[in-house]
């Protein structure tokens, strides 16, 4: 079944430690997304990718690192930089056409605590 | 800017009651598309709808439907003969249909409890 695979479900990270959220699509989808949610909030975006070798920044990339070396794969490196990283990470992706009104499709999500 | 207010924070409802969840946005575009999510406890966001700002027909799926309204800025989604499987976190979001836009707004959700 096609879809979206992020990996592992749970992620400790201690301090000082970079960590990486992976996350696998074979929707043949052009763009991809990384969220993160925490308590009480809606999603808020950290970085997309509309083709492989470029992403931008979203509304909160500070302490965030991602890649788009495969049209499959984006996967987000959460460095020590962010000093509260402690949330649910989301991955999406979507079809990619001008004005479009192609729904983001999600994962099942990455739950990451500081030890 | 836009925005997304999903005043409701938390409902609860006894199985087979009708509810209504309240999306109000706000943007200056002219176009833009408006979306439903619904997060179960599991984690995961499953797509329930998206709406063109300039189709404002209401929309019924099954006990679902939505009631999308420009003049007051507001795309409500309305459960009828809510089940206990209903219980989860609605999100209601909107994104600008120009030309590289792909950034979807969310609100912060309704959290939803179908009471057997």
């Amino acid at each position: 079944d096609g879809g979206i695979t992020q990996s592992p479900k749970y992620l400790f990270r201690k301090e000082g430690q970079n960590v990486t959220l992976s996350c696998e699509q074979n929707l043949n989808h052009d763009a991809m997304y990384w969220y993160r949610q925490d308590p009480g909030q809606g999603l808020r975006l950290i970085y997309y990718s509309q083709i492989v070798n470029d992403f931008q920044k979203g509304d909160i990339a500070e302490g965030y690192s991602v890649s788009r070396e495969k049209k499959e794969s984006f996967p987000l490196t959460v460095t020590s930089a962010q000093k509260n990283p402690t949330a649910f990470y989301l991955c999406a992706s979507s079809k990619l056409e001008t004005g479009s009104n192609q729904p983001q499709h999600f994962g099942d999500g990455t739950r990451l605590s500081i030890l | 800017a836009q925005k997304v207010t999903q005043a409701q924070t938390e409902i609860s409802v006894v199985e087979k009651e009708d509810v209504t969840l309240d999306c109000v946005y706000e943007t200056r575009d002219t176009t833009y598309y408006l979306f439903w999510y619904k997060q179960p406890p599991s984690g995961e966001l499953v797509f329930l709808i998206r709406r063109n700002s300039f189709d404002e027909q209401n929309e019924i799926s099954g006990r679902y439907s939505w009631n999308f309204q420009k003049s007051t800025s507001s795309f409500n989604f309305t459960i009828t003969a809510s089940q206990v499987v209903d219980s989860a976190v609605y999100f209601c979001a909107l994104r600008y249909s120009g030309a590289g836009s792909y950034q979807l707004t969310f609100g912060k959700g309704t959290k939803l409890s179908v009471i057997p």
